[in-house]
C-alpha cells in the first residue's frame, strides 16, 4: 500500500523567501511522485513529476523537487516566493501496475506575506 | 481547448435526490479517473476506466454511486439518494495508458442540503 505524508498543513513565508514544502512517501515498489497546485475552486495543476532518471526535477513557475530514496522524501522548493504562489499544494504517489492511480497527501496551504 | 471538461461546475441538491456529473476527457486519452475531494483533504481515488472498461472501484464508491464511460469517450458519475456526506468536489482526470501524467478538470462541486 502507498501513502503520502505532508508535514505542515499550513506554511507561511515572506515574499522573496525560500519555499520548502515537505513530502514523505511510503511505497513497496518504485514510486512515481508528483506535486500539484490547486487554486480556490479549481482543479489540480501539475507542477512537476519524478518517474525515473534524474532525481532533481524542475517544474513550472520556478519550483523544483528532489527525490531522495534513502529518506523516502520528495520535498518541494522554490528559491524566492511570489504572492501568486499562495495556493494549496498536494504531493501524490503512483506506481506502474496500480492503474497509475494517484494517492494524495492531505495538502499544504501556502501563504505568502508582504 | 483540448483540456478536461467537467459539467456542471456547481450543483446544489436536496438530500435524497439523484445527481449526475459529466466528464469529457482529452480526446486521445484512453484512461479516465474520478476522484473525490472533501474540504481540507487531498483528492481520494474513486474509480477509473480504460477505454469503456471500468477496471477498478474504490471501497469509497458505495452502491449509491455508479460510473459509466460508454464508447470510451465521456464519462458520467451518478449519485443516487444523495446524503450530506456526499458534499465534495468531484474531480475527473485523464491520461494515456502508458503515460505518467494526468490532466485534471476543474471539478464539480456538489452541495447536498
Amino acid at each position: 500500500a502507498q501513502s503520502v505524508t505532508q508535514l505542515g498543513s499550513h506554511v507561511s513565508v515572506s515574499e522573496g523567501a525560500l519555499v520548502l514544502l515537505r513530502c514523505n512517501y511510503s511505497s513497496s515498489v518504485p514510486p512515481y511522485l508528483f506535486w500539484y497546485v490547486q487554486y480556490p475552486n479549481q482543479g489540480l495543476q501539475l507542477l512537476l513529476k519524478y518517474t525515473t532518471g534524474a532525481t532533481l526535477v524542475k517544474g513550472i513557475n520556478g519550483f523544483e523537487a528532489e527525490f531522495k530514496k534513502s529518506e523516502t522524501s520528495f520535498h518541494l522548493t522554490k528559491p524566492s516566493a511570489h504572492m501568486s504562489d499562495a495556493a494549496e499544494y498536494f504531493c501524490a504517489v503512483s506506481f506502474t501496475g496500480g492503474g497509475n492511480k494517484l494517492t494524495f497527501g492531505t495538502g499544504t496551504q501556502l501563504k505568502v506575506e508582504l | 481547448d483540448t483540456g478536461v471538461s467537467q459539467n456542471p461546475r456547481h450543483k446544489i441538491t436536496k438530500r435524497g435526490q439523484n445527481v449526475t456529473f459529466r466528464c469529457d476527457p482529452i480526446s486521445e486519452h484512453n484512461r479516465l479517473y474520478w476522484y473525490r475531494q472533501t474540504l481540507g483533504q487531498g483528492p481520494e481515488f474513486l474509480t477509473y476506466f480504460q477505454n469503456e472498461a471500468q477496471l477498478e472501484k474504490s471501497r469509497l464508491l458505495s452502491d449509491r454511486f455508479s460510473a459509466e464511460r460508454p464508447k470510451g469517450s465521456f464519462s458520467t458519475l451518478e449519485i443516487q439518494r444523495t446524503e450530506q456526506g456526499d458534499s465534495a468536489m468531484y474531480l475527473c482526470a485523464s491520461s494515456l495508458v502508458a503515460g505518467k501524467s494526468y490532466t485534471f478538470g476543474s471539478g464539480t462541486r456538489l452541495t447536498v442540503v
